[in-house]
């Protein structure tokens, strides 16, 4: 079945680093894939995405790159804030039941501090 | 602010009681989901409900039961609660598009 496989956290970065968190996922096809994140206390709230091989998501100085041939997408950022402390998560839809129904991986913890 | 509001916010039972979750979504959402996340670990699947009809299921044995109600508002029942089942349950909603709105979700122990 698909699955999605995220680098383990916490990721711990001083304020204007540069952040990379890997995504690798299998799957049928080639679904669409996304980023959400998880602030503290707080549901999940989509950060990005991508509808086909090659695409660029884009979103608050993040960005990722859908790699068909690396079956990856990997979540960047030039220059990290605290405020960008949050759990981030890898997810793809089920091809066959749609957007609302997600894999997600485990999540990755980004910890910034000033 | 997404617009999906759950209740309650926390809960503690006991094994082997029952327990409902309730989620109120925006207006116009004729799509509802709910996951399960487990400490540590991301959300799964539990199953999806589209205009008061279950349309899809994840790996969850029956004693995972949903209703969606015509006022946009749904619930996750849980009977015969076992330990494992102590996580963050989120609804997440649709308005028949790509995407999904999630509330903070109802965190319950099981004692």
């Amino acid at each position: 079945g698909d699955s999605v496989t995220q680098m383990e956290g916490p990721v711990t970065l001083s304020e204007e680093a540069f952040l990379t968190i890997n995504c690798t996922y299998t799957a049928t096809g080639y679904p669409s894939l996304f980023w959400y994140v998880q602030y503290p206390g707080e549901g999940l709230q989509l950060l990005l995405k991508a509808t086909k091989a090659d695409d660029k998501g884009s979103n608050k100085g993040f960005e990722a790159t859908y790699r068909k041939e690396t079956t990856s997408f990997h979540l960047e950022k030039g220059s990290v804030q605290v405020s960008d402390s949050a759990v981030y998560f890898c997810a793809l839809p089920s091809l066959k039941s749609g957007y609302s129904t997600l894999t997600f991986g485990k999540g990755t913890m980004l910890l910034v501090s000033p | 602010e997404t617009g999906v509001t759950q209740s309650p916010t926390h809960l503690i039972k006991t094994r082997g009681q029952q327990v409902t979750l309730r989620c109120s979504s925006q207006s116009g959402h004729n799509t509802v989901s709910w996951y399960q996340q487990a400490l540590g670990q991301g959300p799964q699947f539990i199953f999806q409900y589209y205009r008061e009809e279950e349309n899809g299921r994840g790996n969850f044995p029956p004693r995972f039961s949903g209703l969606q109600f015509p006022n946009y508002s749904s619930e996750l029942n849980v009977n015969a609660l076992e330990l494992d089942d102590s996580a963050l349950y989120l609804c997440a909603s649709s308005p028949d598009s790509e995407k999904l709105f999630f509330g903070s979700g109802t965190q319950l122990s099981v004692l």
